[in-house]
């Protein structure tokens, strides 16, 4: 039974497209992040939620939009997709106090 | 703010040696936690160990040994007869001791096994 699960895991789609990817955790943690890797690998945080709640908004462009529905579902959507939102997106869970994250096996988003 | 600094980019080794992957951080808190994890070729994130700070004893796995020293900021790890399967991009990390703390890592260094 696979901790954190993202779907869809590859993702091809036009410029100017709305899309989205969805994780669910079952690890009964209060905390869910989106993180963004690079072509060269740098792994930059965009959203922290804290049981549904948004903590952190780390200075991305509003097409990308966040819902958490529960505190075991963290959705990403993205609006009017660009060249440069070509990347592979990362949902990760993290229970209380100094404990690990708990990672997806990535969504690899391709706009072309 | 945090920082995490792996400077080596790029490391190839021949199986059977030994390697060290460097991590420096920065933080003005005193309570904070360090990581590792490991990507491989296949992509997941895989988390390997956990630090606290106040906790700067060595840690031996297997073949893996990570080395804590506040007074240079290091959290460094070392693979011990490497392996062709250790190839793989590993990731040093960092987060604060607050309850919403995010994990901020470092660029990674990519290790690359021969036979």
């Amino acid at each position: 039974d696979t901790a954190v699960s993202q779907t869809p895991k590859y993702l091809v789609t036009q410029m100017g497209n709305d899309k989205s990817i969805k994780c669910e955790q079952n690890l009964g943690h209060d905390t869910m992040y989106w993180y963004k890797q690079d072509s060269k690998k740098f792994l930059k945080i965009m959203f922290s939620y804290n049981n549904k709640e948004l903590i952190i908004n780390e200075t991305v462009p509003n097409r990308f939009s966040p819902k958490s529905p529960d505190k075991a579902h963290l959705n990403l959507h993205i609006n009017s997709l660009e060249l440069g939102d070509s990347a592979v997106y990362f949902c990760a869970s993290r229970g209380q106090g100094p404990a690990e994250a708990f990672f997806g096996q990535g969504t690899r988003l391709t706009v072309v | 703010a945090q920082k995490v600094t792996q400077a080596q980019t790029e490391i190839s080794v021949v199986e059977k040696e030994d390697v060290t992957l460097d991590c420096v951080y920065e933080t003005r808190d005193t309570t904070y936690y360090l990581f590792w994890y490991k990507q491989p070729p296949s992509g997941e994130l895989v988390f390997l160990i956990r630090r606290n700070s106040f906790d700067e004893q060595n840690e031996i796995s297997g073949r893996y040994s990570w080395n804590f020293q506040k007074s240079t900021s290091s959290f460094n790890f070392t693979i011990t007869a490497s392996q062709v399967v250790d190839s793989a991009v590993y990731f040093c990390a960092l987060s604060l001791n607050s309850g919403y703390s995010t994990l901020t890592f470092g660029k990674g260094t990519m290790l690359l096994v021969s036979p």
